[in-house]
């Protein structure tokens, strides 16, 4: 079975400043997907950025990138320039495909990062 | 970009009455809707997969005679959360996909249950 763990259950930010979130998962499959999805105060779930597991090159979207590690199984998440807006708790997720993709995504525990002003 | 609506938002009902939560995908049709349940400050759990005209299959643990799900047409799911208990009070959150590439991508916007 798939596990994902976020070791940090808190974290703060400097506006501005740069923050990593950590997240790592335990699979034996060779075909899946990462995610990062942010939920703000309002609980919408959005997703932040998405990493194909057979793609080496590490997904950036604007301000977030990813460092992404298939042998460590490591997934962290990079805010750059982080903004009040940032504030949310994030959740990495893991997503199996294949013959046996049914869409099932595998939440962490989350994190929930404050930037400060 | 896809849109999902959710509603209620957020609901209160008395302890062995039922209630339904909608999940609306407003500008696409959605082959497959997930189902989860968040309690405070935890993580998503996943509690079902709708495929529209075939039955949910439920995760492992879930009580498919309490958490009834409808998936009728391809725009729509439901999921009813029969006789109630306080227990039952959690937030609940739909998503929705076109395609097995579209899967994790939109999310509605929630319903908190409380049940009093």
């Amino acid at each position: 079975a798939q596990t994902v763990t976020q070791s940090q259950p808190e974290m703060s930010v400097q506006e501005a400043e740069t923050v990593t979130l950590s997240c790592t998962y335990d699979t034996s499959e060779n075909n899946y997907y990462l995610f990062w999805y942010k939920q703000p105060p309002s609980r919408q779930m959005i997703l932040v950025i998405r990493q194909e597991a057979y793609k080496q090159q590490n997904a950036t979207e604007n301000r977030f990138s990813v460092n992404f590690q298939k042998a460590a199984k490591s997934f962290s998440l990079k805010i750059s320039d982080s903004q009040l807006g940032d504030t949310a708790m994030y959740f990495c997720a893991f997503m199996k495909l294949g013959s046996g993709n049914t869409g099932k995504l595998i939440f962490g525990q989350g994190t929930t990062l404050q930037v400060k002003p | 970009g896809a849109v999902v609506s959710q509603h209620p938002s957020w609901v209160i009902c008395k302890s062995g009455t039922s209630v339904k939560i909608e999940c609306r995908s407003l500008d696409f049709q959605a082959t497959t809707m997930f189902w989860y349940r968040q309690f405070p400050k935890q993580s998503l759990m996943l509690m079902a997969t709708s495929n529209e005209g075939s039955k949910a299959t439920y995760e492992q643990g879930v009580e498919k005679d309490k958490f009834l799900i409808n998936h009728a047409s391809l725009t729509l799911s439901t999921l009813t959360v029969t006789s109630a208990h306080p227990e039952d009070s959690s937030f609940y959150i739909c998503s929705a996909a076109r395609d097995r590439e579209d899967y994790g991508y939109t999310f509605g916007s929630g319903t908190r249950l409380t049940v009093v």
